[in-house]
């Protein structure tokens, strides 16, 4: 079954620390993308990077760069230099092929990550 | 800076009711999305249209909703009758189809409250 798994419910990081958020992904499908979220309190949905199952170097944007680690089936969101604004609920979701040939997008439950001062 | 617009954004109703959601996808966009958040279930996708196509709905109760595209500017998700566990944050998302990464944009989402 295709399913994305986050098992951190809730993390603290200090400012300006860097952060790991875990996130594993099971599917049998050998072409889908990951992607991370952030949604702060006031609700949106923001889009913060993605992976291509096939690409070999690891995502970056700014200071989010994702862990990609195929044969664990893992795809951690990393954050350097934490700031308050980061305060907010990652997801981490996955994009796979059904076995009609659509496509599912499946969300992580998600982790709270509180950036103290 | 083009967003996904979604209106209501609260909407409070009875049991048994009507309600539609309305979205408007970015300019350009071709695919358009429906999700549904609750605390229990987390965030899941409902259906999904590529170029007003619907291309996958299993997500979504069929008995009750109904998503369409009546033509590129405007999704609806429509619920009838609703019911208590219909509450939740229902937000669209629209992107533009390609292999690599097709980067979601969502809505502010419309909350709805089903007394």
């Amino acid at each position: 079954a295709q399913k994305i798994t986050q098992t951190q419910p809730g993390m603290f990081v200090q400012e300006k620390e860097a952060v790991t958020l875990d996130c594993t992904y099971d599917t049998s499908d050998q072409s889908y993308g990951l992607f991370w979220y952030k949604q702060p309190s006031s609700g949106e949905m923001i889009f913060l990077i993605y992976q291509g199952s096939y690409d070999e170097q690891n995502a970056t944007e700014g200071r989010y760069s994702l862990n990609f680690q195929k044969a664990r089936k893992s795809a951690n969101l990393v954050i350097s230099a934490s700031q308050l604004g980061d305060s907010a609920m990652y997801f981490c979701a996955m994009r796979a092929k059904t076995t009609s040939g659509t496509y599912k997008y499946i969300f992580g439950t998600g982790t709270r990550l509180k950036v103290l001062a | 800076d083009a967003r996904v617009t979604q209106t209501p954004r609260h909407k409070v109703t009875e049991m048994g009711q009507e309600v539609t959601m309305r979205c408007q996808p970015i300019l350009g966009h071709n695919t358009v999305f429906w999700y549904r958040q609750t605390m229990m279930q987390g965030l899941e996708l409902l259906a999904y249209f590529r170029n007003r196509a619907p291309l996958d709905d299993s997500g979504m109760p069929k008995d009750r909703f109904s998503a369409e595209m009546p033509d590129a500017t405007l999704a609806t998700l429509k619920i009838q009758p609703s019911e208590p566990r219909d509450s939740a944050v229902y937000f669209c998302a629209s992107g533009l189809w390609r292999q690599g990464p097709d980067t979601q944009y969502f809505g502010p989402g419309t909350r709805l409250t089903v007394l």
